[in-house]
Order: structure tokens, then C-alpha cells, then sequence
């Protein structure tokens, strides 16, 4: 089974609007990634996050980590309708040697 | 393209014959993975590799698929006897260490 699961699994909003996604894991992590993927392609990553970090920033983008409630968010403002895509948090627990991803959440940003 | 390179892209294959994927990671990466991503999830480890040896693999890999990295370069990833629940995107990724990974755009494959 998956570690992580994100919230909303689908998400629709205007352009120019914030978009927040949720992501929760299981067992201790060393770090977070977000990840997009736009239909039929594959994974792009988007940013990382510490476990010692609660936030961090790369453009629009806004990641929050919690580790004592296992959860992350990622918030995209000022949404562009380019930003339609999936959205996947990626845990790699301590010793672990590969990533384990979330279900996802799919944003459509409508013009 | 110095990215990871996937090849075919789309694979449609009737039930029953066996196919076989093509990885090409970025050239400084020794450590390869492989995922199945299935329509409207997100993607499951596979295996793992860290040069020429396969050094994890998932449950998910039954007795019908193998991975081969046979000189720590490229990597192959066969399914004999295809059935319709093979039908997926089978991601490649390359990485020097994690947390990083380096993402393929993927094979579709459609098994009828």
C-alpha cells in the first residue's frame, strides 16, 4: 500500500486562484518531495523538504512539513492553466533506498 | 537529452506475448529504479538497482517480469505472458543518491 495519501483527489479551480493539496505518510521520513506529472508523462520534480525543515519556497510554490502529524501541504498561488497536472508526494523513510509515492492529486486549473 | 530515456513509449501487445522495455539513465547515475503506474494512481516501486546488481524487488514483481541491468548502464524490463492487468506506464528512474530521482517519460503499455 502506498505511505502517502494526498488530499483532495481532484481539485478544479480558476485561474489565479491558491491551490492547496495534502499529503499524509506513515512512518518516519528523512525527507518529502512533491512531484508533478502532466497526462500520459512522467514525473517532474518540483521541490524537497527536510525532515528538520517546516517550510520552504521555490517560486510559486509553498511546501509545509509537520512531522509530528505526518502530513505536508503544497500550496501553488496565482494558479496558471498550465499547472494542470497531478500532483504526488514522495516519502523515503530512514534506510529506505527508493521513494514511495502518494495517489495523487489532480488539479485542473480552468481558464 | 542528457535525461532519462525510455523506450518504446507505447507498447500495444496482445494478451499472452512477452514484451520488453528500455531504460536509459542519466550516464553519471549508477542507482536505476523502475515503477508501474496504473490509471489514476500513483506510481509502485518495482525494483531497484544499484549498478549491475538488483539490490530490491517489490512483490508486485511476479515470476512473469524480470529487470537486468547486465553492465550498470541501461536497463531491461521483460514481461513474459502478458495479461490485461499488466497494462500500465512502466516509469524509469536514475538517481546518484536519494532523495533525488530523475524521472523517464515512461512506456505505455495497453495489453488486448
Amino acid at each position: 500500500s502506498q505511505q502517502g495519501e494526498e488530499d483532495p483527489q481532484a481539485l478544479s479551480i480558476q485561474e489565479g486562484e491558491n491551490a492547496t493539496m495534502n499529503c499524509s505518510y506513515k512512518t518516519s521520513i528523512n525527507n518529502l518531495q512533491w512531484y508533478r506529472q502532466n497526462s500520459g508523462r512522467g514525473l517532474v520534480h518540483l521541490i524537497l523538504i527536510r525532515s528538520n525543515e517546516r517550510e520552504k519556497h521555490s517560486g510559486r510554490l509553498r511546501v509545509t512539513l509537520d512531522t509530528s502529524k505526518k502530513s505536508s501541504s503544497l500550496l501553488i498561488t496565482a494558479s496558471r492553466a498550465a499547472d494542470t497536472a497531478s500532483y504526488f508526494c514522495a516519502t523515503k523513510g530512514q534506510g529506505a533506498q527508493k521513494l514511495v509515492f502518494g495517489q495523487g492529486t489532480r488539479l485542473t486549473i480552468n481558464p | 537529452d542528457t535525461g532519462v530515456s525510455q523506450d518504446p513509449r507505447h507498447k500495444i501487445t496482445k494478451r499472452g506475448q512477452n514484451v520488453t522495455f528500455r531504460c536509459d539513465p542519466i550516464s553519471e547515475h549508477n542507482r536505476l529504479y523502475w515503477y508501474r503506474q496504473t490509471l489514476g494512481q500513483g506510481p509502485e516501486f518495482l525494483t531497484y538497482f544499484q549498478n549491475e546488481a538488483q539490490l530490491e524487488k517489490s512483490r508486485l514483481l511476479s515470476d512473469r517480469f524480470s529487470a537486468e541491468r547486465p553492465k550498470g548502464s541501461f536497463s531491461t524490463l521483460e514481461i513474459q505472458r502478458t495479461e490485461q492487468g499488466d497494462s500500465a506506464m512502466y516509469l524509469c528512474a536514475s538517481s546518484l543518491a536519494l532523495p533525488e530521482a530523475f524521472f523517464g517519460q515512461g512506456t505505455r503499455l495497453t495489453v488486448v
